[in-house]
């Protein structure tokens, strides 16, 4: 079982929808993911939060805005989407940094409408 | 050249059968290396870290070549649950872990 948790597993909404998607970790790990994997395609790297402070945004559309609360959580925030940004989206935990192995999450399959 | 090239498959091969993957990188800073398999409409899972001495699991082996720039993975005596898709990732300083494009693993009985 994985001990990162993502919450919806699956998400339908349309393009005026506003929703978030969330990720929790209890492993004490510092470094936290976004990745975006359309099938068939390895997963994209979209944003690092270290130490809870953005450190990678890889150009990704301000539609998508990520947040870090606290070391533990991780969220996605939604907005204005695109038919294109359908995919599953993955998160993942680290203990320091991506020269160690990263734990995923079971990803929330999105579709847009 | 593409950051990692990987070899797409797919590899179809018989139980018992032995198979091996390969994955180039581009960039020599590159300081951690992986192999994840990733099952169908699953997340991605670590299979092992791969160390510059090469490190076994098992029925898996797998070798770092830095001068060459290139890891494998070589599966021995393949069964039916080994059928997935085999992702290689490396990592660096710069908190970045890129994925190969997976390589894609059917083991028929």
């Amino acid at each position: 079982d994985t001990e990162v948790t993502q919450t919806p597993k699956h998400l339908v909404m349309g393009m005026t929808n506003k929703k978030s998607l969330k990720c929790e970790q209890h492993m004490g790990h510092r470094a936290m993911y976004w990745y975006k994997q359309k099938a068939k395609k390895p997963p994209e790297l979209m944003f690092v939060y270290s130490y809870e402070k953005l450190s990678i945004n890889e150009s990704v559309p301000s539609r998508f805005s990520p947040e870090c609360p606290n070391s533990s959580l991780l969220n996605l925030h939604l907005h204005a989407l695109q038919p294109e940004d359908s995919a599953l989206y993955l998160c993942a935990s680290s203990q320091t940094g991506s020269y160690e192995k990263l734990f995923f999450g079971s990803g929330t399959q999105l579709s847009v409408l | 050249r593409k950051e990692v090239e990987q070899d797409p498959g797919p590899f179809n091969v018989p139980e018992g059968a032995t198979v091996a993957f390969n994955c180039t990188y581009s960039n020599s800073a590159s300081q951690s290396f992986f192999w994840y398999r990733q099952d169908c409409r699953k997340e991605p899972k670590l299979l092992m870290s791969v160390y510059s001495s090469g490190n076994e699991d098992g029925r898996f082996t797998a070798q770092l070549n830095r001068a060459s720039q290139y890891i494998s993975l070589l599966i021995r005596d393949s069964k039916l649950s080994d059928s997935a898709t085999y992702l290689c990732g490396f990592g660096g300083a710069t908190n970045k872990l890129i994925f190969g494009t997976g390589t894609l693993l059917a083991v028929q009985p």
